[in-house]
């Protein structure tokens, strides 16, 4: 299984404030997705990248943007956050950059539980 | 677009067998998932299948897929207390993202 490290963990902060949530990986997977998971909403898509130049906007990435700093590392950001950007935040890896590997399931951190005052 | 229902509780024995059941609207999705949530953790990916299969076996894990109906089910044998979890269905769309359902919370009782 892939080894995803988010951090924080947990992290409350005020309206208004900047935000980075970090997502690490070393199983050297090209694919690295963000999610957010709201309580009877399952998970839904902010951002993804297939690979270092690629970048994707997901379903609900109003407020939010994203890095990838190396194959590694995919960063989310919250500009000036908002209270309902309340939520648990998922990275999920997967390998594979061209679409004949798109069956190759993800794998999932352990979130960021984030609360916004 | 894409959309995946799922019921939001099941309760059942320990011991007995465990039927999630999940729906979905786009016929051309290909590929399939259940995943498992615990308290505090991320999602663990239990099993997925191919929409060419009909069912899917690994242990106490049956995947049935019924293209037809739109339909995905996960058949739990022998359910015990460890599994009690949140189970989300996920299909995979044409533009290769995962659409998850709003998961099941299954809770096992002594």
């Amino acid at each position: 299984d892939a080894d995803v490290t988010q951090t924080p963990r947990n992290r409350i902060t005020k309206t208004g404030k900047r935000i980075m949530l970090e997502c690490s990986q070393t199983k050297g997977h090209d694919r690295m997705y963000w999610y957010r998971q709201d309580p009877g909403l399952g998970l839904q898509l902010i951002y993804y990248s297939f690979d270092v130049k690629d970048i994707n906007k997901g379903e609900i990435s109003d407020g939010y943007s994203v890095s990838r700093q190396a194959q590694a590392k995919f960063s989310l950001s919250l500009e000036s956050a908002i209270p309902n950007q309340t939520a648990l935040y998922f990275c999920a890896t997967a390998t594979g950059s061209s679409p004949s590997h798109s069956n190759q399931p993800q794998h999932f951190g352990d979130g960021t539980r984030l609360s916004i005052l | 677009g894409e959309d995946v229902e799922q019921s939001l509780f099941l309760s059942v024995r320990e011991g007995d067998s465990s039927v999630i059941n999940c729906t979905y609207t786009d016929s051309s999705s290909t590929y399939l998932y259940w995943y498992k949530q615990e308290p505090g953790a991320g999602l663990q990916l239990l099993t997925y299948i191919f929409s060419n299969m009909d069912m899917k076996q690994d242990q106490r894990l049956t995947v049935l897929l019924n293209k037809k109906d739109k339909h995905l089910s996960l058949r739990i044998a022998d359910t015990q207390t460890g599994d009690s979890a949140i189970y989300f269905c996920a299909v995979k769309d044409d533009t290769d993202k995962l659409i998850f359902g709003t998961g099941t919370r299954l809770q096992v009782f002594p």
